[in-house]
């Protein structure tokens, strides 16, 4: 079992839908991140939560909007994405530098197919 | 900015043979992390190894090693004996050091294949 668990792990939608990724860490974390994985590219960092506050937003589109309710806690939204968008959304988390632990640690990601 | 280079797309070896897959990256700082993680085709990432740039010594994992050549920016994985589950997507990855700049940074990937 991994201590950063993503829901739902495959997701179909329509680009008028409206829809959220959820991502919840049982590791003790106090920085989340979402990453997006398109085929033939490097990860891509999105955003970045320390203590619930959004430290990074690495300029994602406005139909991408973030929601970290508290440390163990993070959702993506999505609305009027298009078929672009369809890429493997991974969770992640971690300690804040500093901090003895800070390596990341991911989720198993969400399959996103927007049609 | 921070870059990370893999320069193998893909990768074979034969089972229980040795391979090695390379990484380089590019910084300014003195001080930062280095990884390796592995994704197989469940697609989770998971942690191979990491290296703290102000350790001379390379870290090692089991069948798992690093070469770090911090002047040359080089962080290579070497695979010993290798085992039909090592078939996988590797990442290299670059963390700064800096507060408030916990972004890992990945490189493109090497697919390696294991040969029965």
């Amino acid at each position: 079992e991994t201590g950063v668990t993503q829901t739902p792990r495959h997701l179909v939608m329509g680009m008028t839908n409206k829809k959220s990724l959820k991502c919840e860490q049982h590791l003790g974390h106090n920085a989340m991140y979402w990453y997006k994985q398109s085929a033939k590219k490097p990860l891509e960092l999105m955003f970045v939560y320390n203590f619930k506050e959004q430290t990074e937003n690495n300029s994602v589109p406005s139909r991408f909007s973030p929601e970290c309710p508290n440390s163990s806690h993070l959702f993506l939204h999505l609305h009027t994405l298009q078929p672009e968008d369809s890429a493997l959304y991974l969770c992640a988390s971690s300690q804040l530098i500093g901090v003895t632990g800070n390596t990341i640690y991911f989720g198993e990601g969400s399959w996103l197919t927007v049609v | 900015a921070q870059t990370v280079t893999q320069s193998q797309p893909e990768m074979s070896v034969q089972e229980a043979e040795t391979v090695t897959l390379s990484c380089t990256y590019d910084t300014s700082e003195s001080d930062y992390y280095l990884f390796w993680y592995k994704q197989p085709p469940s697609r989770q990432m998971i942690l191979v190894i990491r290296q703290e740039a102000y350790k001379q010594q390379n870290a090692t994992e089991n069948r798992f090693s690093v070469n770090f050549q911090k002047a040359a920016k080089s962080f290579s994985l070497k695979i010993s004996d290798s085992q039909l589950g090592d078939a996988a997507m590797y990442f290299c990855a670059y963390r700064s050091e800096d507060f408030g700049n916990e972004k890992l940074t990945f490189g493109t990937g090497t697919r390696l294949t294991i040969i029965p």
